[in-house]
């Protein structure tokens, strides 16, 4: 059982290329995550989704677009990266949320550099 | 707006004490979930816990144990009889809806 799988898992950009991070999930989970890492601050909410085809804004959502097409994927992308966003990003999901919240599932993680 | 703090950045104790880990919350909500998360060195979140707002009896797992209080918004986390493998970042976090959000995180060391 796979859980949550991040691709890709590092990468270096130069500053103001695009990218994708890609997470899939096999748990049938209704919410998806994106989180960020930055040492000091903890985890800190990109976006998120409560299903298929929706997505909201999180604690820090300037820089970055996701989508939700299908159920088991979440993507995240960075249209013009920015040092600022070099960060650790980890994806997640949970098999409830709002009044009967679980825990969340993580990815391994990816570690994205811009220079 | 929900707030999660941890005000312990850095913990440092010897193999076989006790050390407790402190965290405060806050939120508006009147149901919410409070959760623990362990990150070892390896980088993988791990999670610990999961307490809603309407159970605040303490809970005990070996030789962790959580202490939740409503009256002070705190959910403190206790290991017993620490041991090297206990080294990590842990992390408080706080759900009132669809979004979970975390606290900075506490780093213990545990030294042999």
């Amino acid at each position: 059982n796979a859980g949550v799988t991040q691709t890709p898992k590092f990468r270096v950009l130069k500053t103001g290329q695009s990218m994708t991070l890609l997470c899939a999930q096999d748990m049938n989970h209704e919410y998806m995550y994106w989180y960020r890492q930055d040492p000091g601050m903890g985890l800190r909410l990109i976006h998120y989704s409560v299903g298929e085809g929706t997505t909201a804004k999180g604690e820090v959502p300037d820089g970055y677009n996701v989508s939700r097409l299908k159920k088991q994927n979440f993507l995240l992308g960075l249209e013009s990266a920015a040092p600022s966003q070099t960060s650790v990003y980890f994806c997640a999901s949970s098999y409830s949320a709002g009044v009967n919240t679980g825990e969340l599932f993580f990815g391994e993680g990816s570690r994205l550099t811009v220079l | 707006a929900q707030k999660v703090t941890q005000a312990q950045t850095e913990i440092s104790v010897v193999e076989k004490e006790d050390v407790t880990l402190d965290c405060v919350y806050e939120t508006r909500d009147t149901t919410y979930y409070l959760f623990w998360y362990k990150q070892p060195p390896s980088g993988e979140l791990v999670f610990l816990i999961r307490r809603n707002s309407f159970d605040e009896q303490n809970e005990i797992s070996g030789r962790y144990s959580w202490n939740f209080q409503k009256s002070t918004s705190s959910f403190n986390f206790t290991i017993t009889a620490s041991q090297v493998v206990d080294s990590a970042v842990y992390f408080c976090a706080l759900s009132g809806g669809f979004k979970t959000i975390f606290g900075a995180g506490t780093r213990l060391f545990v030294k042999a």
